[in-house]
């Protein structure tokens, strides 16, 4: 039973323009989201955070929404830059619980 | 060191094979996490320390998967006995409180043959 859904496996954008990635999730207990950057071979890194007190926050040129009523949250990175190219996890846990909840990811490829 | 570091990064078992994997956290961090990540998976959650004391390990697929963290700092996951299922990559994360940002490590690739 998978709560955190990430339904585009992959996604194109060229470079300057802006990437949007989803994420849904089903567990209206969630209440922390996390989003995490992969490239091959290494472990997920960490890119930011939303707590569900706020709707959005924003580091850079990567910006977190955060949809409570939708159970959704997306992550918009402008402008694109080729490095950006790598796998994107979003991630949910619960206040009362300990372990994050991850999504299957989405492979954005920024092209030149 | 920074970061969360594990080893051996790859490891080739044969079936049947017992192997440990080693996980040493960020410094002063008090949580500990293993997940597994199968290919074209998101991880998927293992088991949970803090410091010591393993809280949770509703995720451990079965009884040949074991951890501890005996002094509150390095982990080992044990996975004995080892079938081709096993075959994935193992991530260790740490956070500095519990259901917060977790930082992983580069993970060990798992392949049993």
């Amino acid at each position: 039973d998978q709560q955190v859904k990430q339904n585009s496996p992959s996604l194109s954008v060229q470079e300057g323009r802006i990437s949007i990635l989803n994420c849904d999730y089903t567990n209206s207990m969630f209440d922390y989201f996390l989003w995490y950057k992969k490239y091959p071979a290494e472990g997920p890194t960490f890119l930011i955070s939303i707590s569900s007190i706020k709707d959005k926050n924003e580091d850079g040129r990567f910006t977190v929404f955060l949809n409570k009523s939708a159970k959704h949250l997306s992550l918009h990175i402008v402008p694109s830059q080729p490095g950006d190219s790598a796998v994107y996890f979003c991630a949910a846990s619960a206040r009362a619980g300990n372990q994050f909840y991850f999504g299957t990811g989405t492979s954005l490829t920024v092209i030149p | 060191g920074a970061g969360v570091s594990q080893s051996p990064r790859y490891k080739v078992a044969k079936r049947g094979q017992d192997v440990a994997l080693r996980c040493d956290p960020i410094s002063g961090h008090v949580s500990l996490f293993w997940y597994q990540q199968a290919l074209g998976q998101g991880p998927e959650f293992l088991t949970y320390f803090q410091n010591e004391a393993q809280l949770d390990k509703s995720g451990l697929p079965s009884d040949r998967f074991f951890a501890e963290r005996p002094e509150g700092s390095v982990s080992t996951l044990k996975i004995q006995r080892t079938q081709q299922e096993d075959s994935a990559v193992y991530l260790c994360a740490s956070s500095l409180l519990p259901a917060r940002t977790q930082y992983f490590g580069p993970g060990t690739r798992l392949l049993v043959l």
